[in-house]
């Protein structure tokens, strides 16, 4: 069945440094992942997405990792900022449209 | 582009009461709009989608009765929450995509709080 899920709980990072979330997902079938951003009391939104033709991806200050192979996909921030903290998803979008939520990981950034 | 907003976007009733939870696309028709739910420290769970003009098409688990979903026009689609009790509270956030298989933009949320 479909699933996505995420290897870690919480992610303390440094500010300035990079910060590196992790998810792994279950449906090999599965074609097309989004990463989101969501802060406290707002609704997420989104950051990049990827296809599963792709294996990279980048975007401002941002890079997605799809590995097919063992069914992981990694969402990368560069220099991470204060504004950066948040609780982080990756999403798969099934093949019925609908957005299937992994269980989140949230970010601090310490000064 | 692409904005969606709730109305309200917190609200907090008595045990038994009925809310109605708006979603609106500002700036676009949408075709399809869906509703989800997010307990605290937990991630958005897909109660249903609904289409315009359209009966709702609920998930496993989710009561249509308790939970009224109504898109009756492009750009408004309501939730209401029927005979609220405390574990109804919850983070209720809706996404409405302009075509099936698009993109979807998030509204901001509504925190409800059943007393």
């Amino acid at each position: 069945g479909e699933s996505v899920g995420l290897h870690l709980p919480t992610l303390s990072v440094q500010e300035g440094d990079n910060s590196i979330i992790n998810c792994a997902y279950s449906n090999s079938a599965s074609d097309y992942f989004i990463w989101y951003k969501q802060e406290s009391g707002k609704g997420p939104q989104f950051i990049i997405d990827i296809r599963s033709n792709m294996d990279k991806r980048q975007g401002q200050r941002v890079t997605v990792l799809l590995n097919k192979t063992v069914k992981h996909l990694s969402l990368q921030i560069a220099a991470t900022q204060p504004g950066d903290s948040a609780v982080y998803f990756c999403a798969e979008f099934s093949s019925a449209s609908k957005i299937i939520f992994g269980s989140g990981t949230r970010l601090s950034i310490r000064p | 582009g692409a904005v969606v907003s709730q109305h309200p976007s917190r609200v907090i009733c008595k045990s038994g009461t009925s809310v109605k939870i708006e979603c609106r696309s500002l700036d676009f028709q949408a075709t399809t709009m869906f509703w989800y739910r997010q307990f605290p420290k937990k991630s958005l769970m897909l109660m249903a989608t609904s289409n315009e003009g359209s009966k709702a098409t609920y998930e496993q688990g989710v009561e249509k009765d308790k939970f009224l979903i109504n898109h009756a026009s492009l750009t408004l689609s309501t939730l209401t929450v029927t005979s609220a009790h405390p574990e109804d509270s919850s983070f209720y956030i809706c996404s409405a995509s302009g075509r099936v298989g698009g993109e979807q933009f998030f509204g901001p949320g509504t925190r409800l709080t059943v007393l």
